[in-house]
C-alpha cells in the first residue's frame, strides 16, 4: 500500500497562474481532506469530502477548488495563484468521516507551494 | 471556538533525556484528543489518543493523559532517541466536523 500520495511535490508559480494539487489514496477511505500548513500555525481545513460525491467548504475555502474524482481521488485547484496561498498542502483520508469516529487520518507527504 | 494552544519549539534534548511537550485546550463539551508526529520529509502520522478524561494514551514508548481539569494533554516520553526528531502536534475533535491542531513544536535530540 502506498497509503495516501500527492503530486506534485514542489511547486513556484507567478501570481494569477493556475494549477491543481493531486491526490489519491489506496486504502478505500470513504473520506478525504485539504489542509494548509503555515509557520507558527496549525494545520487549517480547505476543503473536505465525507464520501464520494460530496464536497464541502472548511475553514479556509477561499480562493480554493475541489474535485472527488471517485473515492481515490480528490484535488485541490488554485484558479489565480495569490502570493497568501504561499503554503505546505496536506492531503489526508480517514475511513469514515468525523463525526462516525473517523478521527484517525492519513496523510501525504505534503506539496510546498511558493507563488512570487 | 475550539483551539489548541502548544509549547513553542525548537525543543532540543540530548538522547536519553526526559521529554515532555506541552498541550493544553479550549472546547466546549467533550473533545477527543491526538497528537500526531510528523518526521522530516513525511506527512503526518497519528501517534497517539484518548477519548475521555482520565486515559491515558500511549505508543513507542510515549504518553500523555487526557487531564480535563487542567484541559491538557501534555506528551512525554522517558528516554528520547535521535529517531525521535519530528515535529509533534496535538489535536483535538470537538463538536464540528474537524480536527483542530496546534501550532506544531519542533524536537530535535542530539547524540
Amino acid at each position: 500500500n502506498a497509503g495516501v500520495t500527492q503530486t506534485p511535490k514542489f511547486q513556484v508559480l507567478k501570481t494569477g497562474q493556475s494549477m491543481t494539487l493531486q491526490c489519491a489514496q489506496d486504502m478505500n477511505h470513504n473520506s478525504m481532506y485539504w489542509y494548509r500548513q503555515d509557520p507558527g500555525m496549525g494545520l487549517r481545513l480547505i476543503y473536505y469530502s465525507a464520501s464520494e460525491g460530496t464536497t464541502d467548504k472548511g475553514e479556509v475555502p477561499n480562493g480554493y477548488n475541489v474535485s472527488r474524482l471517485n473515492k481515490r481521488e480528490f484535488s485541490l485547484r488554485l484558479e489565480s495563484a495569490a502570493p497568501s496561498q504561499t503554503s505546505v498542502y496536506f492531503c489526508a483520508s480517514s475511513e469514515a468521516f468525523l463525526l462516525q469516529g473517523g478521527e484517525t487520518q492519513y496523510f501525504g507527504p505534503g506539496t510546498r507551494l511558493l507563488v512570487l | 471556538g475550539d483551539s489548541v494552544t502548544q509549547m513553542e519549539g525548537p525543543v532540543t534534548l540530548s538522547e536519553e533525556a526526559f521529554l515532555t511537550i506541552n498541550c493544553t485546550y479550549t472546547a466546549t463539551g467533550y473533545p477527543s484528543l491526538f497528537w500526531y508526529v510528523q518526521y522530516p520529509g513525511e506527512g503526518l502520522q497519528l501517534l497517539l489518543k484518548a477519548t475521555k478524561a482520565d486515559d491515558k494514551g500511549s505508543n513507542k514508548g510515549f504518553e500523555a493523559t487526557y487531564r480535563k481539569e487542567t484541559t491538557s494533554f501534555h506528551l512525554e516520553k522517558g528516554s528520547v532517541q535521535v529517531s525521535d526528531s519530528a515535529v509533534y502536534f496535538c489535536a483535538l475533535k470537538g463538536g464540528g466536523n474537524k480536527l483542530v491542531f496546534g501550532a506544531g513544536t519542533i524536537l530535535r535530540v542530539k547524540s
